[in-house]
């Protein structure tokens, strides 16, 4: 079965600060993607990133970077120097070919990024 | 521009009383899914289609209904809706018809009140 936690419901950082969002997820598939939206208070949803199981090379982008370890099944998102235009909730989410075309995402992460 | 559009984007209705939410996306996309977002549960699937008349059940497709008679368009029904249908629905495309392993595009949500 796939399984996407994001153990932390709730994170208060102060700006500035750098923060990590954890995400483990489960598979039995060998070929699986990986996806971190982000939902800001205004409600949509923002495509952040997309992984693909064979690809363990970290990523960054601007502020932001994501660190993927197949070996602790891990798939964190990490923001330096936040700002308070990172307040949001962040989802990870995963697919892959037992779940045919479907795609589960985490519970999220509710990031609040105090002045 | 490049957008999903859901009508309407709020709703308030009765138990048992049909309706129906659009979901139209001017991208061309062949991917198309529909979504419901609760508290602690994140985003959950509901169904998706990869193409013109083909459409899969998602994780919770109990109570709800699609079809995907043209491309751009992906309607949600709910036959006899009933109050724990309520939440914040999104509806979602993709360029690619293996859609759940790529990056989606996400409409603006519509939240449904069912009293």
């Amino acid at each position: 079965a796939q399984k996407v936690t994001q153990a932390q419901t709730e994170i208060s950082v102060v700006e500035k600060e750098d923060v990590t969002l954890d995400c483990v997820y489960e598979t039995r598939d060998t070929t699986y993607y990986l996806f971190w939206y982000k939902q800001p208070p205004s409600g949509e949803l923002v495509f952040l990133i997309r992984r693909n199981s064979f690809d363990e090379q970290n990523e960054i982008s601007g502020r932001y970077s994501w660190n993927f370890q197949k070996s602790t099944s891990s798939f964190n998102f990490t923001i330096t120097a936040s700002q308070v235009v990172d307040s949001a909730v962040y989802f990870c989410a995963l697919s892959g070919k037992s779940r045919d075309d479907k795609i589960i995402f985490g519970k999220g992460t509710r990031l609040h990024i105090l002045p | 521009e490049a957008q999903v559009t859901q009508n309407p984007r709020y709703l308030i209705t009765v138990t048992g009383k049909k309706l129906t939410v659009t979901c139209s996306q001017n991208m061309n996309h062949e991917y198309m899914s529909w979504y419901r977002q609760d508290p602690g549960l994140g985003l959950r699937q509901i169904y998706y289609s990869m193409n013109v008349e083909v459409t899969d059940k998602g994780d919770v497709p109990e109570g709800y209904k699609v079809s995907r008679k043209e491309k751009r368009n992906f309607p949600l029904i709910l036959e006899s809706p009933s109050p724990n249908q309520t939440s914040l629905y999104f509806c979602a495309s993709s360029a690619q018809t293996s859609g759940a392993s790529y990056e989606q595009y996400f409409g603006p949500g519509t939240r449904l009140t069912v009293t």
